[in-house]
Parts: structure tokens; sequence; C-alpha cells
């Protein structure tokens, strides 16, 4: 596709829920990045992939969070038994290489909100 | 730890200004830096992509530049217009702490006014 694309664009859950965003990322981009972003903060990192693997997860705030990049190319961003402070909005970006210099492509997030 | 910040939080001009953002981070072990601009409720559109071994990037009224060794990036808007109000962020990808992850600084919330 043109860009990276997330949904859903948005999603309400109620506590102890578990949700799955999705990411399509840029068609041929080897790298994947997951980011949450609080209200009037900046993008935290989450996770990365390389391909199919998942090469940096330090970012996930609990083990209720899982991502996963079976094929090498859409991924999932997983919460499980969700909880208040887990409402953000999730960006997801790619980029061409698995190069540290290579620009990242964010897409539009997805923005969670958990009752 | 890298940590990057953004001053100010917030910024208000009349039209036809020109105007300055800053960003701070505290490793100068870094591989790039980067200016995003946010509009509200969207993703983030990459504006200016700076490599280390560079002191500054320009596309059309924007111009960025990196002191690598101050750890200091500024993001200079020439003659602002409406359309520039959006949240501005800088971000780093540092050498060390995770190569392949971009810190981000809080932003910037700018507000051009007619």
């Amino acid at each position: 596709g043109a860009g990276v694309s997330q949904s859903p664009r948005y999603k309400v859950a109620k506590r102890g829920q578990d949700v799955a965003l999705r990411c399509d990322p840029i068609s041929g981009h080897v790298s994947l990045f997951w980011y949450q972003q609080a209200l009037g903060q900046g993008p935290e990192f989450l996770t990365y992939f390389q391909n199919e693997a998942q090469l940096d997860k330090s970012g996930l705030p609990s083990d209720r969070f899982f991502a996963e990049r079976p094929e090498g190319s859409v991924s999932t961003l997983k919460i499980q038994r969700t909880q208040q402070e887990d409402s953000a909005v999730y960006l997801c970006a790619s980029s061409l290489l698995g190069l540290a210099g290579n620009e990242q492509f964010f897409g539009p997030g997805t923005r969670l909100t958990v009752l | 730890k890298q940590e990057v910040t953004q001053i100010p939080a917030a910024l208000s001009v009349p039209e036809g200004e020109n105007l300055v953002l800053n960003c701070s981070f505290t490793d100068s072990a870094i591989y790039n830096l980067q200016w995003f601009r946010q509009d509200p409720g969207k993703g983030l559109t990459s504006l200016l992509l700076i490599q280390s071994s560079q002191r500054e990037q320009t596309s059309g009224r924007l111009n960025a530049s990196l002191d690598k060794s101050s750890g200091r990036s500024t993001l200079y808007i020439a003659a602002s217009q409406p359309g520039d109000s959006a949240t501005y962020l800088c971000a780093v990808r540092t050498l060390i702490q995770g190569a392949q992850k971009l810190v981000f600084g809080q932003g910037t919330r700018l507000t051009i006014n007619p």
C-alpha cells in the first residue's frame, strides 16, 4: 500500500477485556515498530521486529502485552485483561531495511479507550 | 538512559512570524535525529531527518540544525502559516540503548494565529 495502515482506528474496551490491534506496514519494509502514546506525551517504544523476528521487546510494560509478526509483514499487538492505564494511542511504524539510519514511517494509530 | 526534552511545551504566535523550536538530548551518541509533525487525532509525519554526521537539513520553510556535542537541535520555521499549527516532536535514535528505536520528546504544541 501507499503507507502504513492500522485497524481499528478507535477501540473501546471494558476493563478486563482482551484487544488485538493490527498493523499493515509499507509493502517490502523489513522493520516494524510499535509505540504507545499517552495523552499529551510523546510516543514511547514498545517492541521491534525485523521480518518475523522480534528483536527488542524491552518497552512492553507488562506480560499482558504481546506482539507478533508471523509472516514478516502484518503485525498484531495484543493486550490481555486491559486496564485503564492501557488507554493510549498505539502507533505502528515501518522502515525499509534493518539499518539504524533508516527513516521510520508511521501509521495513523489506534486510539484505545479502556472503561 | 537517553532522555529528550522539548521547550517550550506550547507556543502561540501570529501568522507570518519566524519561530524556533528547541530539542535537547542527554546522550550525544546518536545515529540520527528526526523532527515530526502530529496533527490532532493523526499519526506522525516526518519533516526532517538529520544523520549524526550532518549539521542541518532544509525542506521548504523548515530548517533543522543538529549540535551533537551539546545535545541540541532546533527546528526553524520561516514565515509561519495557520496550517503550521500542530504538535512538533523530535526523536533521536541512540547508538547504545537499543539502536533501532526512537526516543521521543514530549512535543511542542504550536498555534499560528491568523
